[in-house]
């Protein structure tokens, strides 16, 4: 299996504009969960879906970010519009059981 | 509610010395446990989790942790550092299993020669 797949890797944009940010789960797994990795706050859970369905968005930090589930196999987190606060590594993440699979991040810099 | 404590951002062994990382949770109910590694600009890979059974549990290269109920702990360690050894860890714990993991903030580990 690929592991779970994340684009684009890095992405600089300027502020005001619209960041997609891709990921493909491992096949078969019924979860998964976007998190935002910066120095200052850590890991941090956005969202997270089972089976497409968004259960628990409690961590998105604002109306400009949104993230969907379209089918078992992409999701999408959107942030528009970007500010330079939302600079930051965002990992996507999938399970079936008791353990989490990570991609390997979308580092993304907003200037 | 579930939280994950660690004790010490970072931590410095020689190479060869005994690692030792601590973490703490407190769950209301029986906790599963992980412990993940991120190595630089990669992201987070299992290294070990508890779920039932033995409550001393074996890892990926070498690494083992110990679930202690009583002290609510589940320390990592490793009798002898390697250099490849070094990232940043984390310790985890979720009830239900798969999903609404809460992670610890990291330990980051230094090796040194």
């Amino acid at each position: 299996d690929a592991g779970v797949i994340q684009s684009p890797r890095h992405e600089v944009t300027e502020m005001g504009q619209e960041v997609t940010l891709r990921c493909k789960p491992i096949s078969g797994h019924d979860y998964l969960f976007w998190y935002r990795q910066t120095m200052m706050r850590g890991l941090e859970l956005l969202i997270y879906f089972n089976n497409n369905v968004p259960i628990d968005d409690s961590g998105m930090p604002e109306d400009r970010f949104s993230a969907k589930m379209p089918n078992a196999s992409f999701s999408t987190l959107k942030i528009q519009p970007s500010e330079p606060r939302d600079s930051a590594v965002y990992f996507c993440a999938s399970s079936s059981k008791d353990t989490q699979y990570f991609g390997p991040g979308t580092r993304l810099t907003v200037l | 509610a579930q939280s994950v404590t660690q004790l010490g951002s970072h931590v410095s062994v020689s190479e060869g010395a005994l690692v030792l990382l601590r973490c703490n949770y407190s769950s209301s109910v029986p906790p599963y446990l992980f412990w993940y590694v991120q190595y630089p600009n990669q992201g987070l890979q299992l290294l070990l989790k508890y779920t039932t059974g033995a409550t001393l549990v074996k890892g990926i290269n070498g690494f083992e942790a110990e679930f202690k109920k009583s002290e609510t702990s589940f320390h990592l360690t490793k009798p002898s550092a390697h250099m490849s050894d070094a990232a940043e860890y984390f310790c985890a714990v979720s009830y239900t299993g798969g999903f609404k993991t809460i992670f610890g903030a990291g330990t980051r580990l230094f090796v040194k020669a």
